[in-house]
C-alpha cells in the first residue's frame, strides 16, 4: 500500500541557511499535518492543511512556513534556521472518508541537523 | 487544555513477560485515543486505537480499552517479545480532523 512520502530524509544545514522539507501524501488524503520531534521528545503539532487551506496551527515559528499545493503535497520552509530546530520533522495524512477517517498515516520523517 | 501523560519510562522486561503502560488524559467531550510506535530509527506507526468509551483496540496481541470514567487508556501485551522494543506514545484527537496530542513516550526494552 502507498504510504506517505517525505523528503528529503536526512538533512544538515548550517545556522541561518534556508530548508524546505516535502511531504507527498497517500492518494486521496486530503489533510496534512506537520510535526516536529526534538530528540527524545513527544512529537509536537505545526501546521496542518485541508484542501490546500491552512486549517490549524501549533507550535509553530514565524520562521516558518508551509502551503499545500493542488496536487496535495505539502511543503515545510524554514528560514534563519537556528541550532534548536535540529529535529526530526513528520508529516501525516489523513483520508477524506471511510474507516480510517481519524487516523493520521505519519511518513518516515526527515530529520534535520542544524550545525 | 488537552494533554496526555504516560507513566515515566524507560520499562526494561524479560521476553514473555506482562506489559501494563499507563496512560491518561484530559480532554473535553469524547476525543479519539491512540497508541503510536516507534522502532529505533523510524517513523511513527499507528498501534491501535479507540473513538468511543469502552471500545477496545487491539492489534499485534496489545489491547487498550477506552475509561471515560478514569480518563484512561492503558496499554496491555500478555506476553512481549524482543521485537517489541521501541518508543510507545500515547495520543488523542479530540474530533476527526484535529491534531494529535501526544504523550511524553516511553521507552520499552525487552531482553531475551
Amino acid at each position: 500500500a502507498a504510504g506517505v512520502i517525505q523528503s528529503p530524509r536526512h538533512l544538515i544545514k548550517e545556522k541561518r541557511e534556508t530548508a524546505t522539507l516535502k511531504c507527498y501524501p497517500i492518494p486521496r488524503h486530503d489533510t496534512v499535518y506537520w510535526y516536529q520531534q526534538g530528540p527524545g521528545q513527544d512529537p509536537q503539532f505545526l501546521i496542518s492543511f485541508y484542501e490546500k487551506m491552512q486549517s490549524d496551527n501549533g507550535c509553530i515559528p514565524d520562521r516558518f512556513s508551509a502551503q499545500q499545493f493542488s496536487d496535495y503535497h505539502s511543503e515545510l520552509n524554514m528560514s534563519s534556521l537556528e541550532l534548536g530546530d535540529s529535529a526530526l520533522y513528520f508529516c501525516a495524512s489523513r483520508p477524506t472518508s471511510g474507516i480510517s477517517y481519524n487516523e493520521q498515516f505519519f511518513g518516515p520523517g526527515t530529520r534535520l541537523t542544524v550545525l | 487544555g488537552n494533554s496526555v501523560t504516560q507513566m515515566e519510562g524507560p520499562v526494561t522486561l524479560s521476553e514473555e513477560a506482562f506489559l501494563t503502560i499507563n496512560c491518561t488524559y484530559t480532554a473535553t467531550g469524547y476525543p479519539s485515543l491512540f497508541w503510536y510506535v516507534q522502532y529505533p530509527g523510524e517513523g511513527l506507526q499507528l498501534l491501535l486505537k479507540a473513538t468511543k468509551a469502552d471500545d477496545k483496540g487491539s492489534n499485534k496481541g496489545f489491547e487498550a480499552t477506552y475509561r471515560k470514567e478514569t480518563t484512561s487508556f492503558h496499554l496491555e501485551k500478555g506476553s512481549v517479545q524482543v521485537s517489541d522494543s521501541a518508543v510507545y506514545f500515547c495520543a488523542l484527537s479530540p474530533r476527526a480532523n484535529s491534531k494529535l496530542t501526544f504523550g511524553k513516550g516511553i521507552t520499552l526494552s525487552v531482553r531475551p
